[in-house]
C-alpha cells in the first residue's frame, strides 16, 4: 500500500520568514495530493492541493510543488504569520473504489512573533 | 449548512463497554470516513463508505464495527473498548477526491 513520510515534524520560524515542509510517497500511481491544516481541537482543513498532471499551484501565501518523478511534493508558506502556527498534514490518493487518502504523521509549525 | 459534526465531542470509557460515535453530513457526499489520530502517527483509516448501504474496511478495522444505513450518517461502534482505543476520532465526508472533517471526538478508555 501507499506510504507517505513527512519532514521535519517540528519547524519553528520567525514571523514573516517562509516555512517548508516535505513529503514523499511510495505509490507511483496516486495522483492527488492534499495538505491540511489542523488547529488545536479542531479536525483538519483543506488549504491547498494539487493533481499529478499539474506541477505547481499557487493560493496567496501558500503554494505546492510536485515532482512525480522524485515522488515528492512540497508545501511552501511565505510571509509567516502567527495564525499560520499548526500542525499541517500532507496526503496522497489514488483513483479507487473509495478514493482513500494516506495521510503522512504531521508537522507542528510554530511562528514566533 | 453545517458541514460534518459528531456526536459526541468527549466520552470516557471502562474497558470493556460499547459505545457508538455518530457522524452526519448534509452536504449529500456519497463517501464517508473514520480517521483515528494518535501522537505523531497522523491520521490512519479505519473504516470508509462509498454510499449508502456500504461499508469497507480501512488500514485500522480491528475492534470496530461500522454502518451506512442512510446517506447524510455513518457510525463507528466499539462493541468491547480496550485502552488501546484510547484516541481522537474524526469523521470526513467527500464528493470526489476532497475530504471534509469533522471536529472529532475525544474518546478515552480506562
Amino acid at each position: 500500500g501507499e506510504n507517505v513520510e513527512q519532514h521535519p515534524s517540528t519547524l519553528s520560524v520567525q514571523e514573516g520568514d517562509s516555512a517548508v515542509i516535505k513529503c514523499t510517497y511510495s505509490d507511483s500511481a496516486s495522483n492527488y495530493f492534499p495538505w491540511y491544516k489542523q488547529e488545536l481541537g479542531k479536525g483538519p482543513q483543506l488549504i491547498i492541493d494539487i493533481r499529478s498532471n499539474v506541477g505547481e499551484k499557487k493560493d496567496q501565501r501558500i503554494a505546492v510543488t510536485l515532482n512525480k518523478t522524485a515522488k515528492h511534493f512540497s508545501l511552501h508558506i511565505t510571509e509567516t504569520q502567527p495564525e499560520d502556527s499548526a500542525v499541517y498534514f500532507c496526503a496522497a490518493s489514488k483513483r479507487n473504489a473509495g478514493n482513500m487518502l494516506t495521510f503522512g504523521g504531521g508537522t507542528r509549525l510554530m511562528v514566533k512573533p | 449548512n453545517a458541514g460534518v459534526t459528531q456526536t459526541p465531542k468527549f466520552r470516557v470509557l471502562k474497558t470493556g463497554q460499547s459505545m457508538t460515535l455518530l457522524c452526519a453530513q448534509d452536504m449529500n457526499h456519497e463517501y464517508m470516513y473514520w480517521y483515528r489520530q494518535d501522537p505523531g502517527m497522523g491520521l490512519r483509516l479505519i473504516h470508509y463508505s462509498v454510499g449508502e448501504g456500504t461499508t469497507a474496511k480501512g488500514e485500522v478495522p480491528d475492534g470496530y464495527n461500522v454502518s451506512r444505513l442512510k446517506k447524510q450518517n455513518f457510525l463507528l461502534g466499539l462493541e468491547s473498548a480496550a485502552p488501546s482505543q484510547t484516541s481522537v476520532y474524526f469523521c470526513a465526508s467527500s464528493k470526489t477526491y476532497t475530504q471534509y472533517f469533522g471536529p472529532g471526538t475525544r474518546l478515552t478508555v480506562l
